[in-house]
């Protein structure tokens, strides 16, 4: 069973704060980590896939790096807009067989 | 087009009934998802299909039955479901290159209630 957990399970924040969640995976096999934006009654959305080890992907005011020698990834977001309220997915792919294994969200309020 | 469309958006049937549930993505990718997601617990993988061809079944019962009939196109039928089956269904796609590692496409997943 592959655990992957992340932190916090829910963040309120004001409007312009920065944060940064977390996500912690098994090191062992690492082939891929996932990173998806959740709105409700919307599509997952695909934020960033991360492979290398040091990586840094960033996409706006939302960035993200990978540590894959001690499993895990840290999600920013700077300048939070209430726009951002969302849950945040991070997904562990181990081995390149197709499977991703979700982790339970961190669930994002950016309150005005 | 990066959209991944899902029919219906909202299903509620019977423990003897038939029904099905349709996904389907014009981005010319050739590996499909079906996942389930129940309250408060991170999606869980059903099935894969690359090059429609099943290539992973992860131990799903058999009242659930996927179907690829074509590249764009992909099916979930289901019968003599249970309660607990109640969830949210979603499909993904992917570009299925080497080892599948690439973004997945998600789409709004059908809301499927069992009585």
């Amino acid at each position: 069973i592959l655990n992957v957990e992340q932190s916090p399970q829910s963040l309120h924040v004001q409007e312009g704060d920065s944060t940064n969640f977390t996500c912690s995976f098994p090191s062992s096999n690492f082939y891929a980590l996932h990173w998806y934006r959740w709105e409700t009654a919307k599509s997952p959305e695909a934020l960033f896939v991360m492979t290398l080890n040091g990586d840094e992907k960033k996409k706006g005011r939302i960035s993200a790096t990978l540590n894959t020698k001690e499993g895990y990834s840290y999600l920013y977001i700077k300048g939070s807009q209430p726009e951002d309220s969302a849950t945040y997915l991070c997904a562990f792919m181990r081995g390149s067989n197709y499977k991703l294994t979700f982790g339970k969200g961190t669930l994002l309020t950016v309150n005005p | 087009d990066t959209e991944v469309t899902q029919t219906p958006k909202h299903l509620v049937m019977g423990m003897t009934n038939k029904k099905s549930l349709k996904c389907e993505q014009h981005m010319g990718h050739r590996a499909m998802y079906w996942y389930k997601q129940k309250a408060k617990k991170p999606p869980e993988l059903m099935f894969v299909y690359s090059y429609e061809k099943l290539s992973i079944n992860e131990s799903v019962p058999s009242r659930f039955s996927p179907e690829c009939p074509n590249s764009s196109l992909l099916n979930l039928h289901l019968h003599a479901l249970q309660p607990e089956d109640s969830a949210l269904y979603l499909c993904a796609s992917s570009q299925a290159g080497v080892g599948g590692g690439e973004t997945q496409y998600f789409g709004p997943g059908t809301r499927l209630l069992v009585l």
